[in-house]
């Protein structure tokens, strides 16, 4: 059971948009501490999306995009293209844990 | 470029020891917090274990507490994973990560290597 709760999968047609849930507490992701998210494609290592709520690492599409808000954040993907097809987890810290924390990862489909 | 390089997994037998490296490349190694985070096969990620610039300060999940130690080596540019009283349930690819933290609320990986396979079984 990860710390963080995401969806297990979640699917769009090429072209349209997408958006995975995160769901924290208040240990975590209710703290000023903020959201940060990893696309593992199949077979690879993890790499770094999105870091600091909204922010995108160089060479990272502006389809991507992420926002925080109470216990909750979120990662929206538009303009699906095939190549998103991958697992998308969310991180962050928890101050009760002392501990870095992920969510269980979602898989993206596109259909 | 970032480069991290991990190896030293294996096979190994329930209650067994494995010793595992990362080998960092093109930044400063001793700039820099190094996490071990690992991916159960078929399963997410988990975070193992956390290792301050120096050496100095660490911090562990608790499923890897009392059994696993975390150090390195700024010298060599190395991180290691010391891992003892194996369980089956330590059976994964371990990766090393490099840590960005910038001020008190953003701490991230940014780096992450290839990851070397654990698998603990009789």
């Amino acid at each position: 059971q990860s710390v963080l709760t995401q969806p297990p999968s979640v699917s769009g047609a090429p072209g349209q948009g997408v958006t995975i849930s995160c769901t924290g507490s208040s240990s975590n992701l209710g703290t000023t501490y903020e959201v940060h998210w990893y696309r593992q494609l199949p077979g690879t290592a993890p790499k770094l999306l999105i870091y600091a709520n909204n922010n995108r690492p160089s060479g990272v599409p502006d389809r991507f995009s992420g926002s925080k808000s109470g216990t909750s954040a979120s990662l929206a993907i538009t303009g699906l293209q095939a190549e998103d097809e991958a697992d998308y987890y969310c991180q962050s810290y928890d101050n009760s844990l002392s501990a870095w924390v992920f969510g269980g990862g979602t898989k993206v489909t596109v259909l | 470029e970032v480069q991290l390089v991990e190896s030293g997994g294996g096979v190994v037998q329930p209650g067994g020891s494995l010793r595992l490296s990362c080998i960092a490349s093109g930044f400063t190694f001793d700039d820099y917090a190094m996490h071990w985070v690992r991916q159960a096969p078929g399963k997410g990620l988990e975070w193992v274990s956390l290792i301050s610039r120096d050496g100095h300060t660490t911090y562990y999940a608790d499923s890897a507490k009392g059994r696993i130690t975390v150090s390195r080596d700024n010298s060599k540019n190395s991180l290691y994973l010391q891992m003892d009283s194996l369980r089956a349930e330590d059976t994964a690819l371990y990766y090393c990560a490099k840590d960005v933290r910038v001020g008190l609320t953003t701490d991230y990986l940014d780096y992450w290597g290839q990851g070397t396979l654990v698998t603990v079984s009789s």
